[in-house]
C-alpha cells in the first residue's frame, strides 16, 4: 500500500560504475521528482517530470538521467559514479506542481547510495 | 539558491514540553509547507499555510505566518517521543525555465526526551 516506493533502498558501488534507481507512486499524482539530500540534510531538487514532460532540470551533471516511461513511474540513471554522488536520493510526487500551486510533496523513503 | 532557514539547527526538550521551530525566508510566497522527516525515512507532509492566512492548527501542530518579517513558526505542544524527527519548512519559488519548485530549508532537529 505504500503510496510512493523506490528501490533499492540502498545502493553500495565503486567509483566509474552506472547504477538506477526506480520509483513508482500510486496515488495517481501527475507530476513526480528527484531531491537529494546530503549528508548535512540539506535537500536539493533534482528533476521534475509533469505528466512525462521534463519541466524542471537543475543544474545537475549530465551523467544524471531522469526517465519517466509513465505518469506512475520516474527512474534515475547514473553514470560514471563519482564519491560526491553519495548521498540519499529521494522520489516524491504531488498532484500539479508543488510551489506556487500549494500542491504538497509525497516523499518515499529514499535510496541511500554510497560510492567507494 | 536556498529560500527557507530554519532554528535553531536542533532542540532538546524533554516530553510534554513545547517545542518551536522557526523558518526565515527571503522572497514573497503564496504559501509556506512544513514537512517532518524521521530517521531514515522520507519527508512527511505536515501543514500548508497560505499568505493570507496567519495561524494554522491542526492537531498539536499550530504554525504561524508574518509576511511582513518573512518567517513562519512551528509549534508542536505536549511533544512526545514519537515527535523526535527533523522538521523541514518549504517555500514556493519559480525556477528560470518558468516553473515553480519547492525548496526547503535545512531543517530542525528535534529530540524529544521521555
Amino acid at each position: 500500500d505504500t503510496a510512493v516506493s523506490q528501490t533499492p533502498k540502498y545502493l553500495v558501488t565503486q567509483m566509474g560504475n552506472d547504477k538506477s534507481i526506480k520509483c513508482e507512486q500510486n496515488l495517481g499524482h501527475d507530476t513526480m521528482y528527484w531531491y537529494k539530500q546530503d549528508s548535512k540534510k540539506f535537500l536539493k531538487i533534482m528533476f521534475s517530470y509533469n505528466n512525462k514532460e521534463l519541466i524542471i532540470n537543475e543544474t545537475v551533471p549530465n551523467r544524471f538521467s531522469p526517465k519517466s516511461p509513465d505518469k506512475a513511474h520516474l527512474n534515475l540513471h547514473i553514470n560514471s559514479l563519482e564519491l560526491g554522488d553519495s548521498a540519499v536520493y529521494f522520489c516524491a510526487s504531488s498532484q500539479g506542481l508543488a510551489g506556487v500551486r500549494r500542491s504538497s510533496l509525497h516523499f518515499g523513503n529514499g535510496t541511500r547510495l554510497t560510492v567507494t | 539558491s536556498q529560500q527557507g532557514e530554519e532554528d535553531p539547527q536542533a532542540l532538546s526538550i524533554q516530553e510534554g514540553e513545547n517545542a518551536t521551530m522557526n523558518c526565515s525566508y527571503k522572497t514573497s510566497i503564496n504559501n509556506l509547507q512544513w514537512y517532518r522527516q524521521n530517521s531514515g525515512r522520507g519527508l512527511v507532509h505536515l501543514i500548508l499555510i497560505r499568505s493570507n492566512e496567519r495561524e494554522k492548527h491542526s492537531g498539536r501542530l499550530r504554525v504561524t505566518l508574518d509576511t511582513s518579517k518573512k518567517s513562519s513558526s512551528l509549534l508542536i505542544t505536549a511533544s512526545r517521543a514519537a515527535d523526535t524527527a527533523s522538521y523541514f519548512c518549504a517555500t514556493p519559488q519559480l525556477t528560470q525555465g518558468g516553473s515553480e519548485k519547492l525548496v526547503f530549508g535545512k531543517g530542525t532537529k528535534l529530540t524529544v526526551n521521555p
